[in-house]
């Protein structure tokens, strides 16, 4: 079945970049059923949407961090990838990626599979 | 933004017992919903989507009901596996989706 593993590094300073990659196995990134999602999760608190991108590259943001996000896809490495620009602390938190299956344009299923998340500290 | 309200924070059960967590949206999303569990360490997994529809492999003990802005999530007879942080997500503002705050499953 699909697997989805997050890798990157799990501390970044403050003001700088924080980079991840979603590697998908087990299935391919260009089905054109799923959408490919970042969510984080700080500790403590509840699950936060960053947002989707397609294999074709289109993608949607939460406008709450569009400013400083940006996604990306690789599909001869089945991949894609998340950065975040200018990270304060309060952007620690573990970070997800999930796929979500597509109908009609529209997510209609829910996130069915995860990754395992990967913790990222943003220091000071 | 569609904000999701969860209610209690905290419920305790005995297991055997039923739980009944309630979840709530801040504009009508119809059965645009899903229930994800959550325990310690892990990532969330999807129980029910649609509001009532339980994803694969999810047993019949749990089930969701509601429509508009209320819906409940039920656990007829808790296991042991169950007791976890289980959140709310609407996807009528798709893409734009939200989660709620969590309601918190712990042994009584």
């Amino acid at each position: 079945q699909v697997q989805l593993q997050e890798s990157g590094p799990g501390l970044v300073k403050s003001s700088q970049t924080l980079s991840l990659t979603c590697t998908v196995s087990g299935g391919s990134i260009s089905n054109g059923d799923y959408y490919w999602t970042w969510i984080r999760q700080a500790p403590g608190k509840a699950l936060e949407w960053i947002g989707y991108i397609y294999y074709s590259g289109g993608s949607y943001y939460n406008p709450s961090l569009k400013s400083r996000v940006s996604f990306s896809v690789d599909t001869s490495k089945n991949q894609f990838s998340l950065k975040l620009r200018s990270v304060t602390v309060a952007d620690t938190a573990v970070y997800y990626c999930a796929r979500e299956e597509v109908t009609g344009g529209m997510g209609l299923y829910g996130l069915d599979v995860w990754g395992q998340g990967t913790t990222v500290i943003v220091s000071s | 933004e569609i904000v999701m309200t969860q209610s209690p924070a905290t419920l305790s059960v005995s297991p055997g017992e039923r739980a009944t967590l309630s979840c709530r949206a801040s504009q009508s999303i119809s059965t645009y919903l899903a229930w994800y569990q959550q325990k310690p360490g892990q990532a969330p997994r999807l129980l029910i989507y649609g509001a009532s529809t339980r994803a694969t492999g999810v047993p019949p003990r749990f089930s969701g009901s509601g429509s508009g802005t209320e819906f409940t999530l039920t656990i007829s007879s808790l296991q042991s596996e169950d007791f976890a942080v289980y959140y709310c997500q609407q996807y009528e503002g798709w893409p734009l989706i939200t989660f709620g705050p969590g309601t918190r499953v712990d042994i009584k």
